[in-house]
C-alpha cells in the first residue's frame, strides 16, 4: 500500500513561513491535496492538485510537489493557522484514498 | 449553500451494527461521487469508502471491507454507511465528504459535521 509520511509537528513564529512536508515514493507524479483541521471541526480543503486554492483560502497558502516530497507552505503565519494539516492522494493501483498521518502546526 | 448533515450517532456493542446517514442539500446530489472518512479519538484521518454518483463503482479500505457497506439513494439525496460486525477499533468520528465534479478521485471539497460511533461493551 502507498504510504504518505508527514512530520508530527512543526513550529513557527507569527509572521514567519511554515513548511510542512509529505513524503512518498514518486509522489511528484500524483495529485496531492492538503486539508486543515482545527480542534472540534471538520477538515477544510486548503490546497488541491499540488498548488490550487479553493475560493476563500488566502494566497498565503501554497503547495508544491516534486520527486518524493510534496510541500504545503504557509506564508506570514497567523495564530489562526494553528491546526493539524493532512496531505492526501489517490492510489490508482489499489483504488484507495490515502491520507498522511498529519502535522500539527504550532504558532509560537 | 452546500450542506451535508449527518445522523446515526450511537453506542454499540462489539459485533453489533449501525447505519450512518448523510443528507445532502444545496447541490445536485445525484451528480456527485461521495466518500466516508473517519477519525479515531486523538488520531488522524482514515478513508473508509467511496461511491460513484450512480452507485455503480464502490471502493473500501481494507480495514472495513466485508463488514461495511456504502450506498446512496439519489431520490432522497442521501448517503449511507451500513456498519456490521463492529469492533472497538471502529470507534471514531465518521465524516461524509463530497468529491467535486471532474476532479481527482481523492479530493473532498465539502464535509459533513461528523457523527460519533462508539463501539464498547
Amino acid at each position: 500500500s502507498y504510504v504518505l509520511t508527514q512530520p508530527p509537528s512543526v513550529s513557527v513564529a507569527p509572521g514567519q513561513t511554515a513548511r510542512m512536508t509529505c513524503g512518498a515514493d514518486n509522489i511528484g507524479r500524483r495529485s496531492v491535496h492538503w486539508y486543515q483541521q482545527k480542534p472540534g471541526q471538520a477538515p477544510v480543503l486548503v490546497v488541491h492538485d499540488e498548488s490550487d486554492r479553493p475560493s476563500g483560502i488566502p494566497e498565503r497558502f501554497s503547495g508544491s510537489n516534486s520527486g518524493n516530497t510534496a510541500t504545503l507552505t504557509i506564508s506570514r503565519v497567523e495564530a489562526g493557522d494553528e491546526a493539524d494539516y493532512y496531505c492526501q492522494v489517490w492510489d490508482s493501483s489499489s483504488h484507495h484514498v490515502v491520507f498522511g498521518g498529519g502535522t500539527k502546526l504550532t504558532v509560537l | 449553500e452546500v450542506q451535508l448533515v449527518q445522523s446515526g450517532r450511537g453506542l454499540v456493542q462489539p459485533g453489533g451494527s449501525l447505519r450512518l446517514s448523510c443528507a445532502a442539500s444545496g447541490f445536485t446530489f445525484r451528480s456527485y461521487d461521495m466518500n466516508w472518512v473517519r477519525q479515531a479519538p486523538g488520531k488522524g484521518l482514515e478513508w473508509v469508502s467511496y461511491i460513484s454518483s450512480d452507485g455503480r463503482t464502490i471502493y473500501y479500505a481494507d480495514s472495513v471491507k466485508g463488514r461495511f457497506t456504502i450506498s446512496r439513494d439519489n431520490a432522497k439525496n442521501s448517503l449511507y454507511l451500513q456498519m456490521n460486525s463492529l469492533r472497538a477499533e471502529d470507534t471514531a468520528l465518521y465524516y461524509c465528504a463530497r468529491r467535486p465534479l471532474y476532479s481527482n478521485y481523492a479530493l473532498c471539497d465539502h464535509w459533513g459535521q461528523g457523527t460519533l460511533v462508539t463501539v464498547s461493551s
